[in-house]
This record gives structure tokens, C-alpha cells and sequence, in this order.
């Protein structure tokens, strides 16, 4: 059974400091990760996706991959209140698109 | 952007009854729509494929009888839970995709059985 393991949290994080996040994977072979942020309530949506070893960089957002050590990360920086949410880290499972999601991570941002 | 919509948004139903979702692109043609589910606190776990035209390929554990996937045209899929008990009551989200693209989720349907 291929997985994603992520730490349920919450992780409480001041306003304006940094967030990290981390998740890993079972699956080698894997190649393509996503961030999602999940508000209560809603549906995913996507913060960004990263496909090569090292930093992917969007705005305040950074997400690190490390295929070696089945690792991806996502820091954001500067927290705000309206960044408090679940962040699920998903691996593509299959070419089709499949996407495996890990338990998510709730980010708690404390004014 | 790219548009994903569900209907109806929320769903209360009787025990034994049968339950139709509406997944729509709105804005792009879909050649593959994906269907999750969500139990509270919990993470999206797939549950179907489907490809326009094509039956739906369904996950491990999940009961295609129960499930029915319709991908009648490249821009609306339906999930018809049959039978319905309290335990499906969960949340269910459809994903579009084009080709090779990012997936785009709906807004999810909140079903409840009682």
C-alpha cells in the first residue's frame, strides 16, 4: 500500500513567522507532489506542485523536494491568520493522474 | 481559471434511498474526472476514475454497484450512491482534469444518510 504520512498537528504557528510543514512518501518511483490548503468545510485547492529535487519558490510559499529521502516539504513564510487551514500533501500515484493524498496537516495561525 | 461545479452542494436522504451527484467543468472539457471521499477529520481517499465514454475504474474496497459513475460527456459525470446507509454519509468531491493538466476540485457535496 503505497503512503503519504504527514503529522496531523495542529501546528501553531504565530502571525508572521514561518510555517513547516513536512511529508513523506512510500512510493520510490514517484513523480509529481502537490500541496493543497483545505479550509473547513470546502474542497482542496491547490497551492503548488513541485516535480524536481530542491526549492520551488511561490510568493510566500516554498515547497522542498527531496526524492532521495521520499521528502517534501512546504514552509510558508510570514503567516497570516487566513493561512491557518489543513495543508494535505498529495503524490501522484500513476500517470493517469491519480493522486494519493496524506492526512493533512492543520495550521493554526495565532494573531 | 478553470471551473469545477457540484450539485447540490448539500444532501440529506433516507436510509436505503439512492443519492446523484453532478460533477461539471464549466469552463473546459474534462477527459478524465476523479471521485473522492472525505469522512470528518479524515483525508480525500479516491474512490473512482472515469474517462468519457468509458466505464468507471474503481478503487480497492469500493463497491462499483453501490457507486454508479456516469461520464456521459466531457464536461459532467455523475456518482448515484444506491442504497445509501448512515456510513456513506460523507463528504464527496469531484476532480476534472484535461489531458495531462492539473487536476481542479469541485466544491464538494455533503451527504447525509439518516
Amino acid at each position: 500500500q503505497k503512503e503519504v504520512e504527514q503529522n496531523s498537528g495542529p501546528l501553531s504557528v504565530p502571525e508572521g513567522a514561518i510555517a513547516s510543514l513536512n511529508c513523506t512518501y512510500s512510493d520510490r518511483g514517484s513523480q509529481s507532489f502537490f500541496w493543497y490548503r483545505q479550509y473547513s468545510g470546502k474542497s482542496p485547492e491547490l497551492i503548488m506542485f513541485i516535480y524536481s529535487n530542491g526549492d520551488k519558490e511561490d510568493g510566500r510559499f516554498t515547497a522542498q523536494l527531496n526524492k532521495a529521502s521520499q521528502y517534501v516539504s512546504l514552509l510558508i513564510r510570514d503567516s497570516q491568520p487566513s493561512d491557518s487551514a489543513t495543508y494535505l500533501c498529495a503524490v501522484e500515484r500513476d500517470s493517469w493522474g491519480k493522486l494519493q493524498f496524506g492526512a493533512g496537516t492543520q495550521v493554526v495561525v495565532t494573531p | 481559471g478553470a471551473v469545477v461545479s457540484q450539485h447540490p452542494s448539500r444532501v440529506i436522504c433516507k436510509s436505503g434511498t439512492s443519492v446523484k451527484i453532478e460533477c461539471r467543468s464549466l469552463d473546459f472539457q474534462a477527459t478524465t474526472m476523479f471521485w473522492y471521499r472525505q469522512f470528518p477529520k479524515q483525508s480525500l481517499m479516491l474512490m473512482a476514475t472515469s474517462n468519457e465514454g468509458s466505464k468507471a475504474t474503481y478503487e480497492q474496497g469500493v463497491e462499483k454497484d453501490k457507486f454508479l459513475i456516469n461520464h456521459a460527456s466531457l464536461t459532467l459525470s455523475t456518482l448515484t450512491v444506491t442504497s445509501a446507509h448512515p456510513e456513506d454519509s460523507s463528504f464527496y468531491i469531484c476532480s476534472a482534469q484535461a489531458g495531462e493538466d492539473e487536476q481542479y476540485f469541485g466544491p464538494g457535496t455533503r451527504l447525509t444518510v439518516t
